[in-house]
């Protein structure tokens, strides 16, 4: 299995709704990755995990939650979100966390706060 | 800070040409160069990656350069073909002492190449 999965595809929340994203990689890869991207805009990291542990958090604000359950799975908590936060939501995965790494992409979470 | 130009937002070529599309990079000298290819609506798809020791890399009808004197890499395409369309993004490590893949991704390039 070659492939990141990510679900849903679509999410339409409101500002007061807890929502999560999910992201599944069956590669053996024990470095995870969430990026945000805004139309026309290239892909912004957000967080880092490493060994399912936590390693870079881009000073995302709070409403945002990750979560590495295991060396396959990556979540992202949602709550109480803000209409700027719609967006594109990847997961990617690589090898390990190290220098020359390629990332690989899953299809992303179309995310619509209203 | 650290700066990824792409050189232009949009290039439109003929079919069979060869696209040529440019990343240059300020403030900084990074290890190694990735470049991606994005479909609408679908995540990065890994091309290629680059060294800064290495002058050039090929992968079927795609090439890549380095030049760090320039501080610029070119991504070639050869023989185009309207399958080629897409946005195509370069890549380097956020620091060049980045262990933590933390990348660093440009604007993107459009390209549509048209029959």
């Amino acid at each position: 299995d070659t492939e990141v999965t990510q679900t849903p595809k679509h999410l339409v929340m409101g500002m007061t709704n807890k929502k999560s994203l999910k992201c599944e990689q069956h590669m053996g890869h024990r470095a995870m990755y969430w990026y945000k991207q805004k139309a026309k805009k290239p892909p912004e990291l957000m967080f880092v995990y490493s060994y399912e542990k936590l390693s870079i958090n881009e000073s995302v604000p709070s409403r945002f939650s990750p979560e590495c359950p295991n060396s396959s799975l990556l979540n992202l908590h949602l709550h109480a979100l803000q209409p700027e936060d719609s967006a594109l939501y990847l997961c990617a995965s690589s090898p390990s966390s190290g220098t020359e790494k390629a990332q690989y992409f899953g299809p992303g979470t179309r995310l619509t706060v209203l | 800070s650290q700066k990824i130009e792409q050189n232009s937002e949009a290039l439109n070529i003929q079919e069979g040409k060869t696209a040529t599309l440019t990343c240059n990079y300020t403030n900084y000298s990074p290890a190694y160069l990735q470049w991606y290819r994005q479909d609408p609506g679908r995540g990065p798809v890994f091309l290629l990656l680059i060294r800064e020791n290495e002058k050039e890399k090929r992968k079927e009808r795609l090439k890549v350069t380095f030049d760090t004197t320039l501080k610029q890499s070119l991504f070639h395409i050869t023989a185009s073909q309207p399958a080629d369309s897409a946005t195509y993004l370069c890549a380097p490590p956020a620091d060049r002492g980045s262990t933590l893949g933390r990348l660093y991704f440009g604007r993107g390039t459009q390209l549509t190449v048209w029959p």
